[in-house]
């Protein structure tokens, strides 16, 4: 069965601080994989997310993630943190031959201290 | 721009009463899907929709039904509310279905809470 684990239920860093929150899966079939953010009172709002090609995929406000096959992981980074970078953050795998096998992890909060 | 549209905002229900929760989406997206939120355990699947009139279980179906009579409405009802159906709800829909990658579209959730 599919599983999502984050290692990390909470994390705090110092803004302008680098950041890296950790999502491992396991599946026996290939994945899609995403992270999506959750600001306060609000839905989850998609990041970025790896369907094929690239293991490197980009976000548009300086968040990145890299697949590794190998090691089943989809781990986000952010080279310089922000205060507004403060929210909830999901890993979410999906199984591309089913519409009700996404997987959501239990999440990491982000907590960014001036 | 809407996008996904969910009511009401809050709401507090005594346990064995009903409600039906409201989903609007106004991308012309044909998957629609409800998930429930509780601390610690990231969104559970109740029900999806892979278009107008069409509905399937997800991983917590029990309890609740849905309806989708509109492409662009998807509706949440729970027919004898209990405790454990306390949560926050969010509605997501989606264009091309999880077989195509395509991401999600949440509304901003509804909180429930059931005494």
């Amino acid at each position: 069965a599919q599983s999502v684990t984050q290692l990390d239920s909470q994390v705090p860093v110092f803004e302008e601080a680098p950041v890296e929150l950790r999502c491992n899966y396991s599946s026996s079939v290939s994945v899609y994989l995403f992270w999506y953010v959750q600001y306060p009172n609000q839905g989850l709002q998609l990041l970025l997310k790896y369907l094929s090609g690239s293991t490197l995929v980009e976000s548009i406000n300086g968040f990145e993630a890299e697949f590794n096959k190998s090691q089943t992981s989809f781990h986000l980074r952010k080279p310089s943190v922000h205060i507004s970078d403060t929210a909830e953050y999901f890993c979410a795998v999906a199984q591309p031959t089913s519409y009700d096998k996404v997987i959501f992890g239990p999440g990491t909060s982000l907590s960014v201290i001036p | 721009n809407a996008g996904v549209t969910q009511t009401p905002k809050f709401r507090v229900l005594k346990t064995g009463q009903s409600m039906t929760l409201l989903c609007a989406q106004d991308m012309n997206h044909e998957y629609m899907y409800w998930y429930r939120q509780d601390p610690g355990m990231g969104l559970r699947l109740i029900h999806y929709s892979v278009g107008e009139g069409t509905t399937a279980k997800g991983e917590v179906p029990d309890g609740y039904n849905v309806s989708r009579l509109k492409k662009q409405n998807f509706l949440l009802g729970l027919e004898s509310a209990a405790p454990s159906q306390t949560s926050v709800y969010f509605c997501a829909s989606s264009s091309g279905g999880f077989a195509l990658g395509s991401p999600l579209h949440f509304g901003n959730g509804t909180r429930l809470t059931v005494t």
